[in-house]
């Protein structure tokens, strides 16, 4: 089993939507990290949590703790939005475990 | 420029051949890191710098795979004698500290006919 889950692993959703990316973890966390990974390979950091809830423009990503759990929420999803986002956790002072990314397609 | 930078961004090499990548972390940053991403998976940790000093490279899938940060700047990952099986790409990352957010370049792409 990962020691970091995401569901679903692959999404289509029509422009407009709202949509859920949840992120399940098994170990001790100092942070989690959302990334966002389009065609080509760069990766933008979205988010770093470590309690509660951020919001940033259409993106809003909550942690709690006690369940293990994150979600990262996109509001009025549009095209641009298509990329794979992926969950990253630190488990120590400096070593991030990735999950295997959700695939988001985002249909116009 | 401002941000991570990697070269080259593809790599094509046969079999067997030697292959070098650089990373040009952000400027002032401590700490930096490797990774290796599969196609279609997410990516794994290979190796982690402090400045010169490489403290963690318990990533490394094997003794073919090298990685040097000789001034505390710009780093190498060298794989010798590459198979197929090295194909992927190659993600570095830099941080300002450790466990500060890491930034990460464009990646090489790295294929082995």
């Amino acid at each position: 089993k990962n020691e970091v889950e995401q569901s679903p692993q692959n999404l289509t959703a029509q422009e407009g939507e709202f949509i859920t990316i949840n992120c399940s973890y098994s170990v001790g966390i100092s942070a989690l990290h959302w990334l966002q990974q389009h065609p080509g390979g760069g990766i933008v950091s979205l988010f770093m949590l470590s309690s509660g809830k951020k919001k940033h423009g259409r993106l809003i990503a909550t942690i709690n703790i006690q369940e293990k759990h994150s979600s990262l929420h996109i509001t009025a999803s549009h095209p641009r939005d298509s990329a794979v986002y992926i969950c990253a956790v630190m488990g120590g002072t400096y070593k991030y475990i990735f999950g295997t990314g959700t695939r988001l397609k985002v249909l116009a | 420029g401002a941000g991570v930078s990697q070269s080259p961004r593809y790599k094509v090499a046969k079999r067997g051949q030697d292959v070098a990548l650089r990373c040009d972390p952000i400027s002032g940053h401590v700490s930096l890191f490797w990774y290796q991403q599969a196609l279609g998976q997410g990516p794994e940790f290979l190796t982690y710098f402090q400045n010169e000093a490489q403290l963690d490279k318990s990533g490394l899938p094997s003794d073919r795979f090298f990685a040097e940060r000789p001034e505390g700047s710009v780093s190498t990952l060298k794989i010798q004698r590459t198979q197929q099986e090295d194909s992927a790409v190659y993600l570095c990352a830099s941080s300002l500290g450790t466990g500060d957010t890491q930034y990460f370049g464009p990646g090489t792409r790295l294929t082995v006919l």
